[in-house]
């Protein structure tokens, strides 16, 4: 199982961009890698699952380099809501009976 | 946006005497999954459950633990006896078919043993 490597906390203001850079040097060939975002109190929610370059949907970008040994999740201007801990998964793809394993997590703190 | 729903949404027993947690899946998922968050802790996986049956489970899913699904909506995990370090938020998740729809979580049952 690929070991994931991020940040412990990032701190943010409203209307920035954030960057959570997580490490997987040995992400296997048939890994994918996936993000949830967890508020407290609360269960996970998937944020964005990519396999290589780049994906986009209304929440977020993942950016993946060519040796996949990183990835970035960009948050576009966040704001005071997206204070929550962001998780980096790497392995199967995030459904079809697939266990996540979830590290510790960033948690983010965005300030006004 | 349809939603995987947990009740209670805390709990709280008596060492030794047994729980039932209860989950409503999102309505057309197949496959279901029970993971558990001791406070501070990360997100673990006990177990994942398709066709009826369990699929995968984690080292964590001993005897003590057993799922069902009763009816066509309810997806349930019994704790036995519990014991004080079985306290955790315990999250129910649901997932279609294919492995390119993620797991939805519900917002979970806190389980606190006294």
């Amino acid at each position: 199982l690929a070991k994931t490597t991020q940040p412990i906390s990032m701190d943010s203001y409203e209307g920035q961009e954030v960057n959570i850079t997580c490490s997987h040097n040995n992400i296997a060939t048939n890994d994918y890698i996936t993000w949830y975002q967890q508020f407290p109190s609360q269960g996970p929610r998937f944020i964005i699952q990519g396999y290589k370059t780049k994906v986009t949907n209304e929440v977020a970008s993942l950016f993946i380099p060519a040796d996949r040994k990183s990835s970035t999740l960009s948050l576009p201007r966040v704001s005071l809501s997206d204070t929550a801990v962001y998780y980096c998964l790497v392995g199967d793809r995030a459904g079809g009976g697939n266990k996540l394993t979830f590290g510790t997590g960033t948690q983010l703190k965005v300030e006004l | 946006e349809p939603e995987v729903t947990q009740t209670p949404s805390h709990q709280v027993t008596q060492m030794g005497q047994e729980v039932i947690l209860r989950c409503v899946p999102i309505s057309n998922h197949l496959y279901f999954y029970w993971y558990r968050q001791i406070l501070g802790q990360k997100v673990e996986f006990l177990v994942s459950f398709y066709n009826n049956e369990i699929s995968e489970k984690s080292e964590i899913f001993d005897d003590q633990f057993s799922v069902e699904r009763p009816d066509g909506s309810n997806f349930t995990l019994k704790i036995r006896s519990t014991k004080l370090e079985d306290s955790a938020m315990y999250f129910c998740a649901s997932s279609g078919l294919s492995s390119n729809q993620p797991q939805h979580f519900g917002d979970g049952t806190r389980l606190s043993i006294l």
